[in-house]
């Protein structure tokens, strides 16, 4: 199984401030990692696929980058909307698995 | 629309049955991988349940090999999740979930459903 590690667990930061969220891979999974953001009391929504392909609909602001093993989720200036759960997400071997989760809160 | 909408949750006694159901419209239901996913209460998402577009090929996270079932009716554009012998780790809030419509490999989650709640206790 393919273990996703995201760091920072949680990340405090300012409207407007840029957020840099990672996810290390425990071998590699090539591209095929996705981003989720989760509000709380709502479904996942994609905002990445692929690493670095945006979502239909999914601000400029958000951009995903890296191959291999490691993976970074970039906001390139947080919106008031942007604080809340990401997670990261891979499907290049069964079983598909999603990193822990980094939360993004306002400072 | 594009929409998913999950029913069939609910409260459950240890080694009792349950069955979800998800409805899918707005899309050409045939063409897509559909998924399971769910998530504990405060924990993260974890990866249930995966069938081909002609469900052909299922696929499982160990946790749940020989207890879980997933099917589709392609007629009925729904996909279903049978769940037996249930145990109070399985309680979680249940998504349904389409993955993507290539024919060799299962994609990203593009749309969600609403989720259901199943809750596993004496």
């Amino acid at each position: 199984e393919i273990v996703l590690t995201q760091s920072p667990a949680t990340l405090s930061l300012s409207p407007g401030e840029r957020a840099t969220l990672s996810c290390r891979a425990s071998q590699s999974v090539r591209s095929y990692l996705a981003w989720y953001q989760q509000k709380p009391g709502q479904a996942p929504r994609l905002l990445i696929y692929d690493a670095s392909n945006r979502a239909t609909g999914i601000p400029a602001r958000f951009s995903g980058s890296g191959s291999g093993t490691d993976f970074t989720l970039t906001i390139s200036g947080l919106e008031p909307e942007d604080f809340a759960v990401y997670y990261c997400q891979q499907r290049n071997n069964w079983p598909l698995t999603f990193g822990g989760g980094t939360k993004v809160e306002i400072k | 629309e594009v929409q998913l909408v999950e029913s069939g949750g609910g409260l459950v006694q240890p080694g009792g049955s349950l069955r979800l159901s998800c409805a899918a419209s707005g899309f050409t239901f045939s063409s897509f991988w559909m998924s399971w996913v769910r998530q504990a209460p405060g924990k993260g998402l974890e990866w249930v349940a995966n069938i081909k577009q002609d469900g052909s090929e299922k696929y499982y996270v160990d946790s749940v090999k020989g207890r879980f079932t997933i099917s589709r009716d392609n007629a009925k554009s729904s996909v279903s999740l049978q769940m037996n012998s249930l145990r109070a780790e399985d309680t979680a809030v249940y998504y349904c979930a389409r993955g993507g419509s290539s024919w060799y490999n299962v994609d990203a989650f593009d749309i969600w459903g609403q989720g259901t709640m199943v809750t596993v206790s004496s």
